[in-house]
């Protein structure tokens, strides 16, 4: 099974600021497959980045997703009050499909 | 708008088994799979398995080989999740999740609490 990992655990950041998530995977992913979900708290998770750097309907062009083979990347350009929440990286290449343990975005 | 509708809370006893339902709505339900995730207090999101709304076929995670069985009714556009011999550690949110044709899941149900006590 494919694990990820992601880093860092916790993210404090102001408003305004940019943010940096990281998901590692213990084998090499193809990039088709490695998608990034939102989870608020008491909410589902929404998916907002596909296939490494697609974003997903209505997601605002601040999100942009990059990697290949086992590093892949998040990055918020500058943060808004919306954005400070949960995110989860997935790996669909491999079964079972596996998920990261979460990055918490908080403010600052 | 493509809706996924979960049955609600339960509450089991160890050892017993659990059927939650997935109602599904806004688009045609045999042209996608669906998946079933669930995440237990303060874990990771964890595959189950996925059925294909056309044909049936489904799989399964090994970790829930032979306890979770995921079925389908075509004509109520409704999936359904059983797991079976429910231990403490099954306490989870068990979720339903639209395949988007790609493998990753663009709409999500809301959610059902299952606890084991």
């Amino acid at each position: 099974e494919i694990m990820l990992t992601q880093s860092p655990g916790t993210l404090s950041l102001s408003p305004g600021e940019r943010a940096t998530l990281s998901c590692r995977a213990s084998e090499s992913v193809d990039s088709s497959y490695i998608a990034w979900y939102q989870q608020k708290p008491g909410q589902a998770p929404r998916l907002f980045i596909s296939a490494t750097s697609s974003r997903a309907a209505g997601i605002p062009d601040r999100f942009s997703g990059s990697g290949s083979g086992t590093d892949f990347t998040l990055t918020i350009s500058r943060l808004e009050p919306e954005d400070f929440a949960v995110y989860y990286c997935h790996q669909y290449d491999y079964s079972p499909a596996t998920f990261g343990q979460g990055t918490k975005v908080e403010i600052k | 708008q493509v809706q996924l509708v979960q049955s609600g809370a339960d509450v089991k006893k160890p050892g017993a088994s659990v059927k939650v339902s997935c109602k599904t709505s806004g688009y045609t339900f045999s042209s996608y799979a669906l998946h079933w995730v669930r995440q237990a207090p303060g874990q990771r999101l964890e595959w189950m398995g996925w059925i294909n709304g056309g044909n049936g076929d489904t799989q399964y995670s090994p970790r829930f080989q032979g306890r979770v069985t995921i079925t389908r009714d075509t004509s109520a556009s409704t999936a359904y999740m059983e797991l079976t011999s429910l231990r403490s550690e099954d306490t989870a949110v068990y979720y339903c999740a639209k395949d988007s044709h790609f493998g990753d899941y663009d709409v999500w149900g809301q959610g059902t609490l299952v606890t084991v006590s």
